[in-house]
């Protein structure tokens, strides 16, 4: 199994105050994913990193942002956390920007927002 | 952009039943096309792949063929046993790019 740890994994907070997710990985992939994923929607994607320092927006951005200050780590933060962002959060990694690249998943972090 | 439309479920099945999920593509040249399934509790992981039209991926007893002329790359088993029970989605990368895109999964239960 590729080496994907998110943590917490679970998570009850309160309608407005910050919370961070995080995405540690052991493979020295480049490309980090966070999505979040829905009953109906699937899985969409939040943001996207293709080296330290590089980011970029996905579909459903708004109130999320990112950091990668190391290879190994990816932390999604919701800057002031609201009911519509109750959700299960996964990260994802890819090795290369070969578009036949599989991509690894950890294990989510179901996050609540009361 | 590039995106694929599932079939909706749940499916639901007996053990050593025929399963079909289907899976058709709008897309771009001809991208890289991927079933993953995602068990209780757990995140996605690959189930098969192919790269380029009339490529067959096959794991675990399941199949999928990259049909370009359909737009389709079905997913398909011949006998589901009950620890097959997950949620499967296929995918490919968007437009122009890398980043993996997901249908909305398909929920399979199979029962004894």
């Amino acid at each position: 199994d590729a080496g994907i740890t998110q943590s917490p994994r679970h998570k009850v907070t309160e309608t407005g105050t910050p919370v961070t997710l995080r995405c540690h990985q052991t493979e020295n992939h480049r490309y980090m994913y966070w999505y979040r994923q829905d009953p109906g929607h699937g899985l969409r994607l939040i943001h996207y990193s293709y080296g330290v320092k590089d980011t970029d927006k996905g579909e459903v951005s708004d109130g999320y942002s990112v950091s990668r200050s190391k290879t190994e780590d990816f932390l999604l933060t919701l800057e002031s956390a609201t009911s519509s962002q109750t959700s299960v959060y996964f990260c994802a990694i890819s090795e290369s920007g070969d578009r036949g690249a599989e991509a690894f998943f950890g294990q989510g972090t179901r996050l609540t927002v009361v | 952009g590039n995106s694929v439309t599932q079939m909706e479920g749940p499916v639901t099945l007996s053990e050593e039943a025929f399963l079909t999920i289907n899976c058709t593509y709008t897309a771009t040249g001809y991208p890289s096309l991927f079933w993953y399934v995602q068990y209780p509790g757990e995140g996605l992981q690959l189930l098969l792949k192919a790269t380029k039209a009339d490529d067959k991926g096959s794991n675990k007893g399941f199949e999928a063929t990259y049909r370009k002329e359909t737009t389709s790359f079905h997913l398909e088993k011949g006998s589901v046993q009950v620890s097959d029970s997950a949620v499967y989605f296929c995918a490919l990368p968007s437009g122009g790019s890398y980043i993996p895109t997901f249908g909305r999964g398909t929920s399979l239960i199979v029962h004894p």
